[in-house]
């Protein structure tokens, strides 16, 4: 299927364990993105991409890694969970050559016990 | 530094009647861009509306249209005649620069409209 997908869509896991989101997407975006949405902020950017090979940081990356190996592929790790990390994950692409557009996955909902 | 501020945490109107929810945004850059985007129960971002900075027209996608006001630095959403399906997250967000490298959006707090029949 053509667009932006998340898996896992729900979990669960506890503190201190390692987990990995992953977004594809199908459109060969040059732009990818993580974002995190918490009740009364918004979605904060954690992460972006810029091309394969080019990560970097935005608002919230602490407690985060992402990896950019493909163009299509940008996992997000949890490298030891914490309970503030309870939040929804969005990742989102954007075509370089429109700006007006992003495009996001479905989201997913992540709760660490 | 780059801000979205919706003041508005819930709005309530009746079904076709129209709505304003409200965003005003702070930024040095020249070149910028606005957008709007639905979020529903169901938890998916849906793109509504998109205007950019050195666009001279409101920007209109069906009932949706930008209200855009550069001197006031505001991006007000007007949907016209609300149905029971508007009833949803609205947030507003601003495309802003992240470094030499690239953008991403900058988002509000959101505003839950909600649409009574």
């Amino acid at each position: 299927d053509a667009g932006i997908t998340q898996s896992p869509r729900y979990k669960i896991t506890e503190t201190g364990r390692q987990v990995t989101l992953m977004c594809h997407q199908t459109w060969s975006h040059s732009y990818m993105f993580w974002y995190r949405q918490d009740l009364g902020h918004g979605l904060r950017l954690i992460y972006y991409s810029a091309a394969a090979d080019i990560t970097d940081k935005g608002e919230v990356p602490d407690g985060y890694v992402v990896s950019r190996s493909k163009t299509e592929n940008f996992p997000l790790t949890l490298e030891s969970a914490t309970r503030s990390q309870t939040s929804v994950y969005f990742c989102a692409s954007r075509d370089d050559g429109r700006p007006d557009t992003q495009y996001f996955g479905p989201g997913t909902r992540l709760t660490v016990l | 530094a780059q801000k979205i501020t919706q003041t508005q945490p819930g709005m309530f109107v009746q079904e076709k009647e129209a709505v304003t929810l409200d965003c005003t945004y702070d930024t040095s850059d020249q070149s910028y861009g606005l957008f709007w985007y639905k979020q529903p129960s169901s938890g998916e971002m849906i793109f509504l509306i998109y205007q950019g900075s050195y666009d001279e027209q409101n920007a209109t996608e069906g009932r949706y249209s930008l209200n855009f006001q550069k001197a006031r630095k505001s991006a007000n959403l007007v949907i016209s005649a609300s149905q029971l399906g508007d009833s949803a997250m609205y947030f507003c967000a601003m495309r802003g620069v992240l470094n030499q490298a690239g953008t991403a959006l900058i988002f509000g707090k959101g505003t839950t409209l909600s649409v009574s029949s």
